[in-house]
């Protein structure tokens, strides 16, 4: 069975502080999918970052970058100078490698930048 | 790309009663998904569609429900006999033409019910 993990329910940053948000993540697949999605205060989900299980290199995109580390079963991600527009719901999820299976969610951080 | 779209954004209904949620997902997008969010959980999967064919139930997807994708377009989802339980964000999300599970998903809004 699939299962994610985000262990922090509420994360509280001053503006341009950098912030780590935490997925840990259990399968029995030897190869997989990981995600991110935003889920912003309009309820949209927005997708984030898809990374594949063979590939480990860190990854950075302007102020977000992503830390997967198979050892751990980890797909951390951390915000860089967090800023207001940065506050939502962060959800980490993982699918089987064919996408056979539908995506598995954790149950999210928030994340409250304040000014 | 105008985006997927889910009317309406919020029904308030009594116990008992029906209810039926519209998605219309991005024009060129071929599958099509369903799943229900809870107060502060992630997005359950419920259902999903490739083009008008239903491929997938999950088991919350309890008899009282049931999604229809005619023509392989927009989609509804119905919700019979309301139940308390029932009261969720209900999302609806789409891929490519050339999509599986682990393409990206794009969501809509999502239609808030509230049961009372």
């Amino acid at each position: 069975a699939q299962k994610v993990t985000q262990a922090q329910t509420e994360i509280s940053v001053v503006e341009k502080e950098d912030v780590t948000l935490d997925c840990v993540y259990e399968t029995r697949d030897t190869t997989y999918y990981l995600f991110w999605y935003k889920q912003p205060p309009s309820g949209e989900l927005v997708f984030l970052i898809r990374r594949n299980s063979f590939d480990e290199q860190n990854e950075i995109s302007g102020r977000y970058s992503w830390n997967f580390q198979k050892s751990t079963s980890s797909f951390n991600f951390t915000i860089t100078a967090s800023q207001v527009v940065d506050s939502a719901v962060y959800f980490c999820a993982l699918s089987d490698y064919s996408g056979n299976t539908p995506l598995v969610f954790g149950k999210g951080t928030r994340l409250s930048v304040i000014a | 790309d105008t985006g997927v779209s889910q009317n309406p954004r919020h029904k308030i209904t009594k116990r008992g009663q029906n209810v039926t949620f519209r998605c219309d997902p991005i024009s060129e997008h071929n599958r099509l998904y369903w799943y229900r969010q809870t107060l502060g959980q992630g997005p359950e999967f419920l259902t999903y569609f490739q083009n008008e064919a239903q491929l997938e139930k999950s088991r919350l997807l309890s008899d009282r429900f049931s999604a229809e994708r005619p023509k392989g377009s927009f989609s509804t989802l119905e919700i019979q006999r309301t139940e308390q339980g029932d009261s969720a964000m209900y999302l609806c999300a789409s891929s490519p033409r050339t999509g599986s599970y682990n393409s990206p998903l794009h969501f809509g809004n999502g239609t808030r019910l509230t049961v009372t």
